[in-house]
């Protein structure tokens, strides 16, 4: 596609909810981020994907956050059973996975836990 | 370390220069970005500098790296409104057999009109 997109674009649920958020990276890009920004702060690192792969996971922040890439596309960041603080706008960002990184961001998914 | 920081709030009239600084500590970045977020949106990159360059103009932005003391700076010449955002640095560094990427918290820059 002609960007990266992200879905749903606000999800409000209740707390102890699993929630799904998907992202479809720009066509041939290899690489694919995760971030999570809260309210007034900064991009908190999540996961990157190279390919199918996840070589550096070391931004999720407990067991009840996951993530997965199928077929070099589609990623899904899954947090189970939900908590308040989890509320933040989830970033996906793609690039071509070479050695000038430019990612290119989706507009985020507005997660509001209740 | 990767810790990049930002003074998180500028505010400037519409028409003078801006000038957001950043400074970060690992010495083995090899590209430095500006990303521009508008409210509600994603990040937009704004332009980026090699390691080994000082200096890097397009049209009104001009970014300075001051390698040795690890200092970023983003000048946007003759502001206008629309330039009201949060602007944020970012360093890259060869990591785990890929290019990871740091970025600083944001700095929001307010125009007045």
């Amino acid at each position: 596609g002609a960007g990266v997109s992200q879905s749903p674009s606000n999800k409000v649920t209740e707390k102890g909810k699993d929630v799904e958020l998907r992202c479809d990276p720009i066509s041939g890009h290899t690489a694919l981020y995760w971030y999570r920004q809260r309210l007034g702060q900064g991009l908190e690192f999540l996961i990157y994907f190279q390919g199918n792969s996840a070589p550096d996971k070391s931004g999720l922040p407990s067991d009840r956050f996951s993530a997965e890439r199928t077929g070099e596309s589609v990623s899904t960041l899954t947090i189970q059973r939900t908590q308040q603080e989890d509320s933040a706008v989830y970033l996906c960002a793609s690039s071509l996975g070479g050695s000038q990184e430019t990612q290119y961001f989706g507009p985020g998914t507005r997660l509001l836990v209740l | 370390g990767e810790d990049v920081e930002q003074s998180l709030f500028l505010s400037v009239r519409e028409g003078d220069s801006s000038v957001i600084n950043c400074t970060y500590t690992d010495s083995s970045s090899t590209y430095l970005y500006w990303y521009k977020q508008e409210p509600g949106a994603g990040l937009q990159l704004l332009t980026y500098i090699f390691s080994n360059m000082d200096m890097k103009q397009d049209q009104r932005l001009t970014v300075l790296l001051n390698k040795k003391d690890k200092h970023l700076s983003l000048r946007i010449a003759d502001t206008q409104t629309g330039d009201s955002a949060i602007y944020f640095c970012a360093e890259s560094r060869r990591s785990g057999g890929y290019q990871k990427v740091t970025f600083g918290t944001g700095t929001k820059l307010q125009v007045i009109p």
